[in-house]
């Protein structure tokens, strides 16, 4: 498609509960990248992929949270054991080769 | 540590007049530099970018400056219209593929 799409638009879930969030990047776009918004204005880096391999996961709390990009499969992003902390707007963004991001508008997922 | 920083969490501008917006960062392998807005409930959208290989790139009421000796950039919005009030993020990275590193926000009001 012609827009980074994101679903769900909003998520919730019981503290200890899985979240899994999904992202269609732009049709052609090699780059996947997940971002956290936790206060109103910081973006986090969580993770990024190129075409289905991980690029840079630097970001990742590698405990709970995973990441996935599979050929012909939207990009998905999954915590397990959801914690307080973990509410927060995830956005998805997708580059065609690396330089300018273009970002879906976002899930909101709280924690209760 | 904040490695790009939007010192003014908000400006107010009068419809018709010029809005500049700053922005200042303090990696020099920063090399690539983007500027997004972003309505509430939305992802944030590209407006316009610039490489360091430049001073100055301009679309249309948009145009971005770059400074590389003071590690500053700054966008000009001329002229304003009401339709530009938002939040506005300066984001930089290096190399390629690599995670973008965001301001906090300014929020531009421009009055009718």
């Amino acid at each position: 498609g012609e827009e980074v799409a994101q679903t769900p638009k909003h998520l919730v879930r019981g503290e200890g509960q899985k979240a899994k969030l999904y992202c269609a990047p732009i049709k052609g776009h090699s780059y996947v990248f997940w971002y956290q918004q936790v206060l109103k204005n910081e973006f986090k880096f969580l993770i990024s992929f190129q075409n289905e391999n991980v690029f840079d996961e630097t970001g990742m709390p590698k405990e709970r949270f995973s990441a996935k990009c599979l050929p012909n499969s939207p990009c998905s992003l999954e915590i397990q054991a959801t914690k307080l902390e973990d509410s927060a707007v995830y956005f998805c963004a997708s580059s065609p080769g690396g330089d300018t991001q273009y970002f879906g508008p976002g899930t909101r997922l709280t924690v209760l | 540590d904040q490695q790009v920083k939007q010192n003014s969490p908000s400006l107010s501008v009068q419809e018709g007049r010029i809005s500049i917006l700053n922005c200042d960062y303090t990696n020099s392998m920063f090399d690539y530099f983007l500027w997004y807005k972003k309505y509430p409930a939305e992802g944030p959208t590209f407006l316009i970018s610039i490489s360091s290989i430049k001073d100055k790139n301009e679309d249309g009421r948009f145009t971005v400056f770059l400074n590389k000796s003071a590690k500053h950039l700054s966008l000009h919005i001329v002229p304003s219209q009401p339709g530009d009030s938002a939040v506005y993020f300066c984001a930089a990275n290096w190399g390629t593929g690599n995670q973008f590193y965001f301001g906090t926000g300014t929020s531009l009001t421009v009055i009718p």
